[in-house]
Formats: structure tokens, sequence, C-alpha cells
């Protein structure tokens, strides 16, 4: 069946600009996770969806950053008044069942964004 | 919090060659851990994963990786590299984000070259 999918797979902006990058999980996973993936800091958590609510997000780097979940499916990551240090590879990832610590998460290619 | 390190970001080998990947965890309760890796320009693909059932586990393309808890460790091995393993290498923890349910904290990365 299909993987987890992402859009846009690259992205370039210009500093102050917003972003949304868009998450497809696979068909039926209730877990969704969004992580960063940079030079600097190596893969971090962003936020944790179950179905369409985010019951932490203290990962978010900062309220420039926030995420929506609709339908139990797709997720939109926004960046808004994006800065150059934004620039890194979003990925997405999605679980089958609630996030359980042994689940596997399955990662989306990611979205390449790089803030000039 | 746990936590993961992977000692040598960088790890050369030849064509059939044993590969040794290290991994050393920080857990305060019983860790699941995860061995992905990321091929160029993809996302992350899991290669095995230890949940308690058998401290060796064996996963995808000829790596398995035995969990030893007096050591803390996690350690990643194949007994005969190929040049198609050339990739970066993740060894990852869950970590709770609220009752029921886990992120994933991942260790800085390895990235694996194969000599011919």
């Amino acid at each position: 069946g299909a993987g987890v999918s992402q859009s846009p797979s690259n992205k370039v902006t210009e500093k102050g600009k917003d972003v949304e990058l868009r998450c497809d999980p696979i068909s039926g996973h209730t877990a969704l996770y969004w992580y960063r993936q940079s030079l600097g800091q190596g893969l971090e958590f962003l936020i944790y969806f179950q179905g369409n609510s985010a019951p932490d997000k203290s990962g978010l780097p900062s309220d420039r950053f926030s995420a929506e979940r609709t339908g139990g499916s797709v997720s939109t990551l926004t960046i808004q008044r994006t800065q150059q240090e934004d620039s890194a590879v979003y990925l997405c990832a999605s679980s089958p069942d609630s996030g359980r610590a042994w689940e596997t998460q399955y990662f989306g290619p990611g979205t390449r964004l790089l803030v000039l | 919090a746990q936590s993961v390190t992977q000692l040598g970001s960088h790890v050369s080998v030849s064509e059939g060659a044993l590969v040794l990947l290290r991994c050393n965890y920080s857990s305060s309760v019983p860790p699941y851990l995860f061995w992905y890796v990321q091929y160029p320009n993809q996302g992350l693909q899991l290669l095995l994963k230890y949940t308690s059932a058998a401290t060796l586990v064996k996963g995808i393309n000829g790596f398995e990786a035995e969990f030893k808890k007096s050591e803390t460790s996690f350690h990643l091995t194949k007994p005969s590299a190929h040049m198609s393993d050339a990739a970066e290498y993740f060894c990852a923890v869950s970590d709770r984000i609220i009752q029921g349910a886990q992120k994933l904290v991942f260790g800085q990365g390895t990235r694996l070259t194969i000599n011919p």
C-alpha cells in the first residue's frame, strides 16, 4: 500500500514569508508525528497527533510554528515569518495505533525547506 | 528523559567486511530501541527494533542488533558489507510524551561509507 507522502518535496522561500508543509499519513494510521532534521540539531521531535488532537505542543521551537490535522488524516505544519534557522528537512511519520512505545513509526520522504 | 548516543559520526569499512555501528542508551525504564536507515534524499526506514521479546534482534538487509542491559548498548552489526549499505544510520529510543503516547529520541547518526 501507499506510504507516508509529503509535499512539497522542496521549498525555497524568502525570510519573513509563511510556508505550509503537508503530510498524508498511511491510511488508517491514528498517530501522526512531525520531526525536524537539521545539521545543527540532528533529528528532533516537534509535535504528535492522536487523531485530530495534539496533546503536547511543547516540542514546537517557537510560536511561529503551528500544526493541525483534519479528519484524522492529513496534517499541515505551518511556519510563519520564516527565519534562516528554520532551514531543515521536515519529516512526517505515522503509526497504526495510539503511539505506543513499541510501535513502528513510518516516515515520509520529507520536505526540504530552504529560507533565503 | 531517555536518550541515545551513537559513537562515531562516520564509519568506513571495506566491501565484505564486518559492519559495527555503536549505540548506547540512557533510560529510566525498560527501553524500546530502534535502528533506522536513511538513504540520500529519502525518509527513514526501519531496520529493526527491540521490544524486550528477544535480546538478539534480526532486521532487514542482513542487519542485526543485540540488546545488552549491563552495557546499556544496542549495537548494530552486519557480517559482510555491501556497497548498497552506504547510508546514514540512526539509533532511537522511545520516550514518553503523555500517558500512552511516545516519541522517538534519535542519536546524532552515523554515516556509513563502503570502500570497494
